[in-house]
């Protein structure tokens, strides 16, 4: 079976540009989670979606957004981006929740210049 | 603020020394306890989870709770040249209406051929 897939690998913006993330959880996972990684740092919780509702949500400012789709996949948008932005966006897909074991994509290097 | 801190690092051993890593969280009302490993430029991975107090054993690793400490750790038995990664500490905490997930900044180990 295919592993979480996220798109695109890496990514260059400039400040106040958007940016949208891509994630595919594992076939039969309906919950997707958004983490955002600074070098050196652990994962910082941004989102949860189960079902295509949002779950969770982070300390992250409201340019900061997601959804599910029927298929279970997921998005994250950035507005207005600011050069703190930069950092690696990780993607995680579990079964139902953040209560179990979360399989990581490889995610998103983002640059913010 | 709920926070999760762990042992400053680096931390290194010699190889086939236990390494031991500790973390301690804020939320007394935190239910679940994870360990990831994360190794340089690779997304995490889930070693061990423990829900309750005492100690659980996998192989090599083994987790212990104390949940009146509010601490968790890792014991890592035989280490490994192959164990060299960070190592984070994720703690589900409960908001008023949903789960999240912190996670500790990490440690960093490296055993010693």
């Amino acid at each position: 079976d295919a592993g979480v897939t996220q798109s695109p690998t890496h990514l260059i913006k400039t400040r106040g540009q958007h940016v949208t993330l891509r994630c595919s959880p594992i076939s039969g996972h309906k919950s997707v989670s958004w983490y955002q990684q600074v070098l050196g740092q652990g994962p910082q919780f941004i989102f949860q979606y189960y079902e295509k509702e949002e779950r969770g949500r982070g300390n992250f400012p409201d340019r900061f957004s997601a959804r599910q789709f029927p298929n279970y996949s997921s998005e994250l948008n950035v507005n207005a981006l600011l050069l703190g932005d930069s950092a690696l966006y990780l993607c995680a897909s579990s079964r139902q929740g953040l209560g179990e074991k979360l399989f990581f994509g490889s995610g998103t290097q983002l640059s913010v210049l | 603020q709920k926070e999760v801190e762990q042992n400053s690092g680096p931390l290194s051993v010699p190889e086939g020394a236990i390494a031991s890593l500790n973390c301690t969280y804020s939320d007394r009302g935190s239910q679940s306890f994870f360990w990831y490993r994360q190794y340089s430029g690779k997304s995490p991975e889930l070693i061990m989870f423990i829900y309750s107090n005492g100690d659980k054993e996998d192989g090599r690793f083994t987790a212990q709770l104390n949940k009146a400490s509010q601490y968790v750790s890792l014991l890592i038995r035989d280490s490994q040249p192959s164990d060299s990664a960070t190592y984070l500490c994720a703690v589900i905490s409960r908001e008023t209406s949903y789960d999240k997930v912190i996670f500790g900044p990490g440690t960093s180990l490296s055993v010693i051929p």
